[in-house]
């Protein structure tokens, strides 16, 4: 099974320009997250989506968009890079089904991303 | 605010050495609470986890029990391994009715083994 599949895996942007980050799951899980990874600081919750259709803020939204395509693809936009951004972006999904024990979260490789 | 707070690494030991690496959390409700694992250049992995208060969650050596009297998970192992240098998160989990659930993590701990 493939889990939790980001692209790209590396990227370099210039301030300013745009791009999006694309995270698959195929696992039919209802929840999907992004969270960003910089040193000391763990990991910090960007967006996270508990259904299709659905999308709430983290800890750290601003600068980012985000969109539930569907069951099995969450979108982390970026419309103008800031060296700021510069981080190691994960994507992670997990079942959480109402009335269930709270489900792990399968994570992604993660996408480096570099703005300069 | 909901929040995860760990011990300052890096945490270096000799092999077979005890670990524990210490894990507290603020929470409004009931959460899950999960240790997570990174290796170098990868994504994270579940360790273990535990659901509710007095529960022990266990795997490959890893132990931790959920105290809600001291509102900890802390992690343990009884003898590491060079293997098992990676960087370590503990996270909590809140459901919300209707809405799924948030994971938090806390800043990791990263642990060096030396042989």
């Amino acid at each position: 099974n493939a889990g939790v599949t980001q692209t790209p895996k590396f990227q370099v942007l210039k301030t300013g320009q745009s791009m999006t980050l694309q995270c698959a799951q195929d696992m039919n899980h209802n929840s999907m997250y992004w969270y960003r990874q910089d040193p000391g600081m763990g990991l910090r919750l960007i967006y996270y989506s508990a259904s299709e259709g659905t999308t709430d803020k983290g800890e750290v939204p601003n600068g980012y968009n985000v969109s539930r395509l569907n069951k099995r693809e969450f979108s982390l936009r970026l419309e103008s890079a800031a060296p700021s951004q510069t981080s190691v972006y994960f994507c992670a999904s997990s079942e959480d089904l109402i009335l269930r024990e709270n489900t792990e979260a399968f994570f992604g490789q993660g996408t480096r991303l570099t703005v300069v | 605010g909901n929040s995860v707070t760990q011990m300052e690494g890096p945490v270096t030991l000799s092999e077979e050495a005890f670990l524990t690496i210490n894990c507290t959390y603020t929470a409004t409700g009931y959460p899950s609470l999960f240790w997570y694992v990174q290796y170098p250049g990868e994504g994270l992995q579940l360790l273990l986890k535990a659901t509710k208060a007095d529960d022990k969650g266990s795997n490959k050596g890893f132990e931790a029990t959920y105290r809600k009297e001291t509102t900890s998970f802390h992690l343990e192992k009884g003898s590491v391994q060079v293997s098992d240098s990676a960087v370590y998160f503990c996270a909590l989990k809140l459901m919300i009715y209707n809405q799924g659930g948030k994971l938090i993590f806390g800043q990791g701990t990263e642990l060096s083994v030396k042989p």
